[in-house]
C-alpha cells in the first residue's frame, strides 16, 4: 500500500498570504488528522477529519481550517499567515476509531518570511 | 485532561549496550499509548502501542515497550541498541475511544547511538 502523501513538502509564503496543504492518506483509510510540529511547542493536533466531517479540534486560531473530500483526502488551509505559522505540519491518516495507530505523511515545511 | 511527559531531552548509549527512553502520561480513562521514531526530516514512525493486554508490548525494529498502569509508564525499551536507531522519539496518548483520533505528544527524546 501506498503511504501518506503531502504536497508541498516546502512552501515559503509571506505575512498575511494565505496557504494551502494537501494529504492523499492510505488507501481505505477514512480519518486523517492534521498536526504543527514547531521547535518551541513540539506536536500539536491540530483537527481531524471522518468521513467529510471535522470530528475533533485542537486549540488553534480559526485562521486555520480544513476540509475532506469523499475520496478521504483533505486539506488545511491557513489564512492571514504570521511568522509564528512556520512549522512543519503533518499529516496522519487511519482505518477507524479506536486503538488503531495513525500513519504519518512526510510533512509540509511552511516558511513564513 | 491527557498529557504525556519526557522527562530526558536526550539520551546516550553505547552501540551494543541496552536502551530505555522514559515516558508518563496522565489521562482520565484507560489509555491508549503509542511510541514513535522521528528521522531528520521525515514524518513520524509507527513503532508500537499499548490498547489492552499483556504489558509488555513488541513492535518494529527489535523495539518494546512496558506497560506501568501504577507508575503511569511506558518506557521504550530495545536489548542492544544500533547507530542507526539513533533518532527523536516521541511518546503520545490518546484517551478512550471517543471517537476522536487526536494524539498527545511528549516533547520527544533524541536518542543518540554512539559506535
Amino acid at each position: 500500500k501506498a503511504g501518506v502523501t503531502q504536497t508541498p513538502r516546502y512552501l515559503i509564503k509571506t505575512r498575511g498570504q494565505q496557504v494551502t496543504l494537501s494529504c492523499s492518506p492510505i488507501s481505505g483509510h477514512r480519518s486523517v488528522s492534521w498536526y504543527q510540529q514547531t521547535p518551541g511547542q513540539g506536536l500539536q493536533f491540530l483537527f481531524e477529519y471522518f468521513s467529510e466531517t471535522q470530528r475533533n479540534k485542537g486549540n488553534f486560531p480559526g485562521r486555520f481550517s480544513g476540509r475532506q473530500f469523499s475520496n478521504s483526502r483533505s486539506e488545511m488551509n491557513v489564512s492571514t499567515l504570521e511568522l509564528g505559522d512556520s512549522a512543519l505540519y503533518l499529516c496522519a491518516s487511519s482505518g477507524t476509531s479506536g486503538g488503531n495507530e495513525q500513519y504519518f505523511g512526510p510533512g509540509t515545511r511552511l516558511t513564513v518570511t | 485532561a491527557q498529557s504525556v511527559a519526557q522527562p530526558e531531552d536526550q539520551v546516550n548509549v553505547a552501540e551494543g549496550n541496552p536502551l530505555t527512553v522514559k515516558c508518563t502520561y496522565s489521562v482520565s480513562g484507560n489509555p491508549y499509548l503509542f511510541w514513535y521514531v522521528q528521522y531528520p526530516n521525515r514524518g513520524l514512525q509507527f513503532l508500537l502501542k499499548y490498547i489492552t493486554g499483556d504489558n509488555l508490548v513488541k513492535g518494529s525494529y527489535g523495539f518494546e515497550a512496558e506497560f506501568n498502569k501504577s507508575q503511569t509508564s511506558f518506557h521504550l525499551k530495545k536489548p542492544s541498541a544500533l547507530v542507526s536507531d539513533s533518532a527523536l522519539y516521541f511518546c503520545a496518548v490518546r484517551d478512550s475511544p471517543t471517537g476522536a483520533n487526536n494524539l498527545f505528544f511528549g516533547t520527544g527524546t533524541r536518542l543518540t547511538v554512539i559506535p
